[in-house]
């Protein structure tokens, strides 16, 4: 069975400053990678996901990650923190391959909450 | 275009009611999702629907919970005597993935539906 570790519940920067989030997977295979984003009282949006091709991957809003095989993690950063990155982030992992029966279904780590201070 | 809806945004129940939650994919998308999330956690995955057949509902609680997709399009979850421990959010995803998620395709997400019971 899959599993994702969010290290650290929540992460405080001030603005300006380098975002860090933690995501580590458990999986025997590679899973395919996700991160999302959450505002109060919104849906989840998809940040970036890696499937296959280059390790480093650039999403929406400056976001980047890179998923490093060899320490199971895939962890988010940011190079300067903006109040509106103020949310909740999620990783999420996704088993590979075909004919399995996943059908895509994610499994989440528990949320590391941002937190941007002036 | 429209993203994914849900319907009601917010629904209180007493103890013992049944509930429904509605949710509207984007169309034409094949595959959905529900997820429920408690409070301060990850979402976690109740059933998978590839058109109108319900392929996985591995996540399920308990009996008490029933998911239907009859025309392949809009979805309901229903959860009957309801208790205190089904208070979460309830979220909907779609993705055009034919369903076996060989591909990473992403989950766009509906805002959810908050149920507290009482």
């Amino acid at each position: 069975a899959q599993s994702v570790t969010q290290l650290g519940s929540h992460v405080s920067v001030s603005e300006g400053a380098l975002v860090l989030l933690r995501c580590n997977y458990s999986s025997s295979v590679p899973p395919y990678l996700f991160w999302y984003v959450q505002y109060p009282n919104q849906g989840l949006q998809l940040l970036l996901k890696y499937t296959t091709g280059a390790t480093l991957v650039k999403g929406i809003n400056g976001f980047e990650a890179e998923f490093k095989k060899s320490e199971t993690s895939f962890h988010l950063t940011k190079p300067s923190a903006h109040m509106s990155d103020a949310a909740e982030y999620f990783c999420a992992v996704t088993p590979q391959g075909a004919g399995g029966t996943s059908y895509g279904k994610l499994t989440f780590g528990q949320g590391t909450i941002l937190t941007v201070h002036p | 275009g429209a993203g994914v809806s849900q319907s009601p945004r917010y629904k209180v129940a007493k103890r013992g009611q049944d509930v429904a939650l509605r949710c509207d994919p984007i169309s034409g998308h094949v595959s959905l999702f529900w997820y429920q999330q408690a409070l301060g956690q990850g979402p976690e995955f109740l059933t998978y629907f590839q058109n109108e057949a319900q392929l996985d509902k591995s996540g399920l609680p308990s009996d008490r919970f029933f998911a239907e997709r009859p025309e392949g399009s809009v979805s309901t979850l229903k959860i009957q005597r309801t208790q205190q421990e089904d208070s979460a959010v309830y979220l909907c995803a779609s993705s055009s993935a034919a369903g076996t998620g060989v591909f990473g395709e992403t989950q766009y997400f509906g805002p959810g539906t908050r149920l507290l019971v009482l």
